[in-house]
């Protein structure tokens, strides 16, 4: 699987969108967009995947450029419980994920 | 709760011993893959089945552990002479794959089994 960067932390105000940048520069034609987050101390939870095309559903949407060498998860209003670790993944579904540092998102007051 | 589910949730051991954790996956799941969480890192991969066969088990699992699911349903994941550095959270996950034409193939995790090596 392709490895991902994206920045260790970020803040956001609540109600407002918070936009967390993924980089996969080395991401292959098979190869999916997948979104996880992790509430402290609890499993990842899958959150939106894509693959060309952007795509929307109650959680978020998901913004890929036409190259594929990066994308952008949109929570449209932010709230506290969406405080947590959001993992971006280059995923050959199928096969097992792969997991980088994530980044931390805190959702401030 | 048809989720997956994992027991115990915590563990407490003495170095040396043995221990095992169980994983229930979702019913219809042919898939089960083991990960291992180290504080402040993301989940790193150990294993996976498909029904009861083992496909695939990573270099992070040296020959004290050992994973099975011999019925296709469950599976147990269990450390022998247990380490300081075994000191982890256990994460099982699920999935339906269908063949690499389906892209619907999102892995569902279940809470955890955290161990703490004394």
């Amino acid at each position: 699987d392709a490895k991902t960067t994206q920045p260790p932390s970020m803040d956001c105000a609540e109600g407002r969108a918070a936009n967390l940048p993924c980089n996969h520069s080395t991401i292959s034609g098979n190869e999916y967009v997948y979104w996880y987050r992790q509430i402290h101390s609890q499993g990842p939870q899958y959150i939106i995947h894509g693959l060309k095309n952007n795509e929307t559903n109650e959680m978020a949407s998901l913004i890929i450029t036409e190259d594929r060498k990066s994308s952008t998860l949109i929570l449209p209003h932010a709230t506290l419980r969406d405080t947590a670790v959001y993992y971006c993944i280059a995923y050959n579904a199928g096969n097992m994920l792969t997991f980088g540092g994530g980044t931390r998102l805190m959702v401030k007051p | 709760d048809t989720g997956v589910s994992q027991d115990p949730r915590h563990k407490i051991t003495k170095r040396g011993q043995n221990v095992t954790f169980r994983c229930d996956p979702i019913s219809e799941h042919n898939r089960l893959y083991w990960y291992r969480q180290t504080l402040g890192q993301g989940p790193e991969f150990l294993t996976y089945f498909q029904n009861e066969a083992q496909l695939e088990k990573s270099r992070l699992l040296s020959d004290r552990f050992s994973a099975e699911r011999p019925k296709g349903s469950f599976s147990t994941l269990e450390i022998q002479r247990t380490e300081q550095g075994d000191s982890a959270m256990y994460l099982c996950a699920s999935s339906l794959f269908e063949g690499l034409a389906g892209s619907y193939n999102e892995q569902f995790f279940g809470p955890g089994t955290r161990l703490t090596v004394l």
